[in-house]
């Protein structure tokens, strides 16, 4: 089964808009944590933003925010103000903590690449 | 400034040949480093676990004989593509885990673009 699921292929935001690029997660680990990494055309992986599944709070990170619904199993990255350098494959990713206090891989989901418009 | 670096960036190669991809953690030294394939458009699937000292762990479905991984010191490991060919081709990418801190920040590489004609 799919550990991590993001549903949208590709998605396309005007400039200075925001947009919430999904994901959805699977686990039945209590303790575990949700990444969220942009990739330029580069090929460079660059760390966004972490939510803990105890975190009371959605993490934010300047024009970033992780919209956290641990009920649902979602952690959808809203990007606030996108601007022309916002268009990127974002990977949602998540790693378990297992009960021994390791961690687990991280899992990767499909990736969603965003196209900002002028 | 980069805290994983991995060399060479781009790799053509003739199929057949062997290619060496280095990856040094700049910043902190790391017991264990990741090595992860992309293929076009694909999501990053890990192939192996690199421990220093000791052999690496491979996922399902890698031949650790065709990528060997030597993790001689805290700062570096390699992944060697024996007799690669062009299936061979991908984006390799190394990656360091921070075993400190509150979420235990993983850190990648730039990641090395293999080409095998």
């Amino acid at each position: 089964a799919q550990k991590i699921t993001q549903t949208q292929p590709g998605m396309f935001v005007q400039e200075k808009e925001a947009v919430t690029l999904d994901c959805t997660y699977d686990t039945s680990d209590p303790s575990y944590g949700l990444f969220w990494y942009k990739q330029p055309s580069s090929g460079e992986m660059i760390f966004l933003i972490y939510q803990g599944s105890y975190d009371q709070q959605n993490a934010t990170e300047g024009r970033y925010s992780l919209n956290f619904q641990k009920a649902r199993k979602s952690a959808n990255l809203v990007i606030s103000a996108s601007q022309l350098g916002d268009s990127a494959m974002y990977f949602c990713a998540m790693r378990e903590l297992i009960s021994s206090g390791s961690a687990r891989q991280l899992t990767f989901g499909s990736g969603t690449q965003l196209t900002v418009l002028p | 400034g980069a805290v994983v670096s991995q060399h060479p960036s781009r790799v053509i190669c003739k199929s057949g040949t062997s290619v060496k991809i280095e990856c040094r953690s700049l910043d902190f030294q790391a017991t264990t480093m990741f090595w992860y394939r992309q293929f076009p458009k694909q999501s990053l699937m890990l192939m192996a676990t690199s421990n220093e000292g000791s052999k690496a762990t491979y996922e399902q479905g890698v031949e650790k004989d065709k990528f060997l991984i030597n993790h001689a010191s805290l700062t570096l490991s390699t992944l060697t593509v024996t007799s690669a060919h062009p299936e061979d081709s991908s984006f390799y990418i190394c990656s360091v885990r921070k075993a400190s801190g509150y979420y235990n920040e993983q850190f990648f590489g730039p990641g090395t673009r293999l080409t095998v004609l």
